[in-house]
């Protein structure tokens, strides 16, 4: 049964603390990790990893894929109050074009 | 780009009505949509895979005749429950993939479902 699974499952920090959100799968057919960042209603598309080692970047977030460890990590480095959401990994299934989501961590800055 | 509007945001309706959920994908096509389930504090569970033109495919464990799901264009699916339960009320959410250079997936905002 294809799983996704996050790890911490919760996180408060401090404002301007680095954060590194955990990831692992076991996907048949993978084509590629998904990260996505939720607050108040739908998820917002954060990364797409397909390719083991690369990391991608988009302002204070990073986030890189290890294939051979079936997993990836999602860093945010000096958070903000802003930052506080869930962030949702999810495991794209290259056969039925479907994606499957871990439970996400939620995590909380405080100011 | 890759708009996909979900409407109603939010509907609250009595036991034993049925509810329907419209999804649709604006300015592209999409010939597949997908239906999750979110509960409090949870993470969002896959419902069913909605194909245009075709018969959905239910994720195991969902009843394909409590939660109908229609795909009759390439920018429409519709998610209707049945003969609603208190226990139905959830926030439910559509998405659809556009094939672009993120493969990413669009989301539509949600729809809060709250049964009384």
């Amino acid at each position: 049964e294809d799983k996704v699974v996050q790890s911490p499952l919760s996180l408060v920090v401090h404002e301007g603390d680095t954060v590194t959100l955990n990831c692992s799968y076991e996907v048949t057919n993978f084509r590629s990790l998904l990260w996505y960042k939720q607050e108040k209603k739908a998820p917002t598309f954060l990364f797409m990893l397909t390719s083991s080692g690369i990391e991608k970047k988009s302002g204070r977030l990073s986030s890189i894929l290890d294939k051979k460890e079936l997993s990836s990590i999602l860093n945010i480095t000096a958070t903000q109050t802003g930052d506080s959401a869930i962030y949702l990994c999810a495991g794209y299934v290259n056969r039925d074009d479907k994606i499957i989501f871990g439970k996400g961590t939620r995590l909380h800055i405080l100011p | 780009g890759a708009v996909v509007s979900q409407h109603p945001s939010w509907v609250i309706c009595k036991s034993g009505t049925s509810v329907k959920i419209e999804c649709r994908s604006l300015d592209f096509q999409a010939t597949t949509m997908f239906w999750y389930r979110q509960f409090p504090k949870q993470s969002l569970m896959l419902m069913a895979t909605s194909n245009e033109g075709s018969k959905a495919t239910y994720e195991q464990g969902v009843e394909k005749d409590k939660f109908l799901i229609n795909h009759a264009s390439l920018t429409l699916s519709t998610l209707t429950v049945t003969s609603a339960h208190p226990e139905d009320s959830s926030f439910y959410i559509c998405s659809a993939s556009r094939r672009n250079t993120n493969y990413g997936y669009t989301f539509g905002s949600g729809t809060r479902l709250t049964v009384v």
